[in-house]
């Protein structure tokens, strides 16, 4: 069955200190994986694809690895406006053409000052 | 110049009640799909449609009804509303053979009374 974990479910930072967050997943014939963020009260808003294992994408203070079995987000130096819920999701085909999304939980992440 | 529109974004009623959430996307996207977000924060599809055909029903009670009159606009009935309908529902779209095209709009809070 197809399947997306995320850990930790919350994480706490002090502004500045840098930590991962971790997306496993179990897909027969991966097709990508996606990074998202969500603000309260919004939808996911598009980070990151990553197609294969060794791809690396990065955007100011983040970088998304991708292994045959995990995805990692990490957050080098973070802001209190990094704060919010990192969702991780693959794509999975049905009906031959079109894509769903499987999503992991999320991770809450906040990060003060 | 939203993207991917919902209306209302806000939505409280009484149990029993039918209502109704709209969606419009100006991306020209040729898919278009419902998902439901829990308390606990976790998205999972309901529906897809590819160019006005049901393509994905994710085992959704048939009290939930999707209708989409063009490719453009994919709309969700509800009847006979019940308390575990409460929930954050998200339109969203995107363009076959192009995942990272997916697309969410602001989402919709129901609220059952």
């Amino acid at each position: 069955e197809d399947q997306v974990t995320q850990s930790p479910e919350a994480l706490r930072l002090q502004e500045g200190e840098s930590s991962s967050l971790n997306c496993s997943y179990t897909v027969s014939g991966l097709r990508g994986l996606f990074w998202y963020r969500q603000d309260p009260g919004k939808g996911p808003e598009f980070l990151f694809t990553l197609y294969s294992a060794g791809e690396e994408k990065e955007k100011e203070r983040l970088k998304a690895t991708l292994t045959k079995k995990e995805s990692f987000l990490h957050i080098t130096a973070p802001k209190p406006e990094d704060s919010a819920t990192y969702l991780c999701a693959v794509p999975i085909r049905r009906g031959g053409a079109t894509n769903k999304l499987i999503f992991g939980t999320g991770t809450l992440l906040a990060v003060q000052p | 110049d939203t993207a991917v529109s919902q209306t209302p974004k806000y939505l409280v009623t009484q149990m029993g009640n039918d209502k109704s959430i709209k969606c419009e996307q100006n991306l020209g996207h040729d898919t278009m799909y419902w998902y439901k977000q829990d308390s606990k924060k976790f998205l999972k599809i309901m529906f897809s449609y590819n160019n006005k055909e049901l393509i994905i029903n994710e085992t959704v009670p048939n009290r939930f009804s999707p209708k989409s009159p063009d490719k453009a606009h994919l709309n969700l009935h509800i009847n006979s509303l019940e308390l575990g309908d409460s929930a954050v529902y998200f339109c969203a779209s995107s363009q076959v053979g192009r995942e990272q095209s997916y697309t969410f709009g602001s989402g919709t809070r129901l609220t059952v009374v």
